[in-house]
């Protein structure tokens, strides 16, 4: 059973450094997001792709925050500049069409 | 603006006893809904979904969730908890059309005490 994977599972950074995180979704899944959620709340959504194009970017996606799909396949997500505040859990999701699927997501801290 | 409630913080019951879990949301139109749980430092898990059609929806794990359009609510309910049932449960819902991005909740924790 391949789910969706996400990689690292822990991401320890200093303040100011860029960090990076790799998904890859559910091979036939068009559809795929990315959530950050913070101790205590529920998921929050960040980024949306439908195969390689990124359709639709939440506020909460800041310019130091950038996406990418390439070829509609893995997706990275890269934040510049970290800050404290970037500390939190980063969730990919792949879908069909309805219904999202959930990988373990990416624990970043940033020191 | 789309907002999910999910009213209880937390609940504990006793290993063996029923458990149901409220929701309720505020949202333009009928949206998709969903709950999911999730084991601490993992990701989340679809236990049910509700589209359309029968608002009493079957899931995983024995769970079930009824629909309530005239209350805009989606409670989750399971008839006997079981000691792996201990967990954090979210709610969500999602748009119908658009990038169908989901809206959590803050979420339920349950324990399950034997």
């Amino acid at each position: 059973d391949t789910g969706v994977s996400q990689n690292p599972r822990h991401k320890i950074t200093k303040r100011g450094q860029n960090v990076t995180f790799r998904c890859d979704p559910i091979s036939e899944h068009n559809r795929l997001y990315w959530y950050r959620q913070t101790l205590g709340q529920g998921p929050e959504f960040l980024t949306y792709f439908q195969n390689e194009a990124q359709l639709e970017k939440s506020r909460l996606l800041s310019d130091r925050f950038s996406a990418e799909r390439p070829k509609g396949s893995f997706s990275t997500l890269e934040i510049q500049r970290t800050e404290q505040g970037d500390s939190a859990m980063y969730l990919c999701a792949s879908s069909p069409d309805r219904g999202q699927y959930f990988g373990p997501g990416t624990r970043l801290t940033v020191t | 603006a789309q907002s999910v409630t999910q009213p209880d913080i937390h609940i504990t019951v006793s290993e063996g006893a029923s458990l149901e879990l409220r929701c309720n949301y505020s949202y333009g139109a009928t949206p998709y809904l969903f709950w999911y749980v999730q084991s601490p430092g993992q990701g989340l898990q679809l236990l049910l979904k509700y589209f359309s059609g029968d608002t009493l929806v079957q899931g995983i794990k024995g769970f079930e969730a009824e629909f309530k359009r005239s209350q805009s609510s989606f409670n989750l309910r399971k008839p006997s908890v079981h000691w792996s049932d201990a967990a954090e449960y979210f709610c969500a819902v999602g748009a119908r059309t658009g990038a169908n991005n989901l809206f959590f909740g803050t979420g339920t924790r349950l324990t399950v005490i034997p």
